[in-house]
């Protein structure tokens, strides 16, 4: 069975600085997607980045990129110039393309917070 | 505005009550889910369906209920059977396809009493 793993339960950050959270995932499948999602304190879960495990270029959305080592099962989100609003949990997953139903595979996440 | 909405936002319970609890979403997505979050804990999946009059147990499934007669809505009952139901309990809808995002409701908070 695929697992996911957030080593990191909370991070911290200076305002406009850099942080990467660290997401490793077991499969033994080499189709599949990943994905980062924001749970603010408002609780509503949010789409930050998706990256397909075909795609050798990582994905990018304006300050968050990601760095998928295939190999190494590894998807960190890395986010550029912290802003208060990045504060949040930020849960990666991970869903295969060949199970008929989609689940996606959580990670336990990390909470990031962002220092003035 | 297309989206998911649930209700209520907070819900209390007494011991030995079943509770319904409701999702509707408008995107038109054939797929939805039932997730229940814990403290400390990634979601947890209870059921999910990809078809209306179609669903499926998730990894969590005992001591729920649910139903799909409709494409827009997919009812979760909680029932007396769980024995520890207190907790925040998202919806999501997705189109029925491995790449595609699910989007999330803004949940439901369950209390026990």
């Amino acid at each position: 069975a695929q697992t996911v793993t957030q080593s990191q339960p909370e991070m911290s950050v200076q305002e406009a600085e850099t942080v990467t959270l660290s997401c490793t995932y077991d499969t033994s499948e080499s189709d599949y997607y990943l994905f980062w999602y924001k749970q603010p304190p408002s609780r509503q879960m949010i789409l930050v980045i998706r990256q397909e495990a075909y795609k050798q270029q990582n994905a990018t959305e304006n300050r968050f990129s990601v760095n998928f080592q295939k190999a190494a099962k590894s998807f960190s989100l890395k986010i550029s110039d912290s802003q208060l609003g990045d504060a949040a949990m930020y849960f990666c997953a991970y869903r295969s393309a060949m199970d008929s139903n989609y689940q996606l595979i959580w990670g336990a996440g990390t909470k990031l917070i962002i220092k003035p | 505005d297309g989206g998911i909405t649930q209700s209520p936002k907070y819900l209390f319970r007494k011991e030995g009550q079943n509770v319904t609890l409701s999702c509707e979403q408008n995107l038109n997505h054939d797929a939805m889910y039932w997730y229940r979050q814990d403290p400390g804990q990634g979601l947890r999946l209870i059921y999910y369906s990809q078809i209306v009059n179609d669903f499926q147990k998730g990894d969590i499934a005992e001591g729920y209920s649910v139903s799909r007669e409709k494409k827009e809505s997919f009812p979760l009952t909680v029932t007396s059977a769980q024995k520890n139901p207190t907790a925040f309990y998202l919806c999501a809808s997705s189109i029925d396809s491995p790449s595609n995002e699910q989007f999330f409701g803004p949940g439901t908070r369950l209390t026990v009493l």
